[in-house]
């Protein structure tokens, strides 16, 4: 079946520094990726998406490609910030026969950030 | 405000009592999901609701079911609890069914669900 690994973390970076977070997938067919955020005491937000092969997401600073040949979408920021010290979750979407695209997600990435 | 609402951000229950767990979203929207994050684990899609039709994932234990009396309301009813269902609960809705490529699901903050 489809599925998503991701980095273990926690990444500890100290602010201004560059991140990246791995993620790669297995999938049949094209799949649509996500990152999601979730910040402490917080539920899950979509941070920046792609639907297609060589399309870019981006929001917030971050940014990721989605890069079929080697099966990736990982998560880079330029420069971090201690309030972006969250859990980081990479998921595709799952299409279903009835059309219904189901979410799949990655363990999580802890990040956290320190002045 | 708030989109996406659970209560009680903490629940506490005993060991085979039943629970309740509540969403409540101000979206409008068609679907309503349930997922179980366990500790340091990913999201686990239980089943969703597109209206009134409900949707089961294949793996899902018996032990856990849901009503959707409305469509701002979902329930999550664990009818006998286990060590093992100790998580936390979220609860997600989206405008349609079909997809999830322009219309993101938008979560609650969870509950965390503690067994005694």
């Amino acid at each position: 079946g489809n599925s998503v690994t991701q980095m273990e973390g926690p990444v500890t970076l100290s602010e201004e520094a560059f991140l990246t977070i791995n993620c790669t997938y297995t999938a049949t067919g094209y799949p649509s990726l996500f990152w999601y955020v979730q910040y402490p005491g917080e539920g899950l937000q979509l941070l920046l998406k792609a639907t297609k092969a060589d399309d870019k997401g981006s929001n917030k600073g971050f940014e990721a490609t989605y890069r079929k040949e080697t099966t990736s979408f990982h998560l880079e920021k330029g420069s971090v910030q201690v309030s972006d010290s969250a859990v980081y979750f990479c998921a595709l979407s799952d299409r279903r026969n009835t059309g219904f695209q189901k979410l799949v997600f990655g363990t999580g990435t802890r990040l956290l950030v320190s002045p | 405000d708030a989109m996406v609402i659970q209560n009680p951000r903490y629940q506490v229950t005993q060991f085979g009592k039943p629970v309740t767990l509540s969403c409540s979203q101000t979206l409008n929207h068609n679907v309503m999901y349930w997922y179980q994050q366990k500790s340091s684990q990913a999201p686990k899609l239980l089943f969703h609701y597109y209206d009134k039709d409900f949707n089961n994932e294949a793996d899902t234990p018996d032990n856990f079911q849901s009503r959707r009396p409305n469509t701002s309301f979902c329930f999550l009813d664990i009818r006998s609890p286990g060590l093992g269902d100790a998580a936390m609960y979220l609860c997600a809705t989206s405008r349609d069914h079909t997809g999830v490529l322009n219309q993101p699901q938008h979560f609650g903050d969870g509950t965390r669900l503690s067994i005694l």
